[in-house]
């Protein structure tokens, strides 16, 4: 069975940092582009950032860049989002997703078929 | 980035149709065939139903299509259904090499 699995999320001060965390199961991890999706309290979703099946490429939201950071183990089978100078704008549950293959080919753009329950991450002092 | 407009609410009774628009730029939707449709239930995690303007997933029911036209993408859903009530979101790529969502719009099943 194909599966995500997000951890790390909790309570943090502004200012502060956290590490979430996404572990995969069921597929061939490396043969796929991941991206993290985030979504606030009664509101919609947003597209946080996405990286490549090798690690290479990595792109932003501009709400996000130069705070956070995406990276990945292949090894592990684990996608990770460093957020730093955490704000509470930033306070939203957090969902690790799988953009689908097409023809042999995964880019973060495509829909997006898979996706974990969500951890939630909250900004406040 | 500006977020994609989508209508906040629609409505319709059981075995209508009704189509949810979500408009964007000629940066995003209109420059690209990478428009996706998702549905969200409360308290769940997004469910794709349309993949690249109006491709449909294994599983997904051909209630459910998609259509662009200039900077527009449309998601019909025919035949309506209690179950269709739900929050559903468009998203698109952008020419700065992201993605961007639509605000939301609520279907309430009347």
């Amino acid at each position: 069975e194909v599966q995500l699995l997000e951890s790390g999320g909790g309570l943090v001060q502004p200012g502060g940092s956290l590490r979430l965390s996404c572990a995969s199961s069921g597929f061939t991890f490396i043969n796929h582009a991941m991206s993290w999706v985030r979504q606030a309290p009664g509101k919609g979703l947003e597209w946080v950032s996405a990286i490549t099946g090798g690690g290479v490429s990595t792109y932003y939201a501009d709400s996000v860049k130069g705070r956070f950071s995406i990276s990945r183990d292949n090894s592990a089978n684990t996608l990770y989002l460093q957020m730093n100078s955490l704000r509470a704008e930033d306070t939203a549950i957090y969902y690790c997703a799988r953009p689908r293959v097409v023809a042999g080919r995964s880019y973060f753009y495509y829909g997006v078929d898979v996706w974990g329950q969500g951890t939630t991450v909250t900004v406040s002092s | 980035q500006s977020a994609l407009t989508q209508p906040a609410s629609v409505s319709g009774s059981p075995g209508q149709s009704i189509t949810i628009s979500c408009t964007g730029t000629n940066g995003d939707v209109g420059a690209y065939d990478y428009v996706s449709w998702y549905q969200q239930h409360p308290g769940k995690a997004p469910k794709l139903m349309i993949s690249d303007v109006s491709d449909r997933p294994s599983g997904v029911s051909d209630r459910f299509s998609g259509s662009k036209s200039d900077n527009t993408a449309s998601l019909t859903i025919s035949g309506l259904q209690a179950e269709d009530e739900a929050d559903y979101y468009c998203s698109s790529y952008t020419s700065t090499a992201t993605l961007v969502f639509g605000g939301g719009t609520k279907l309430t099943v009347l």
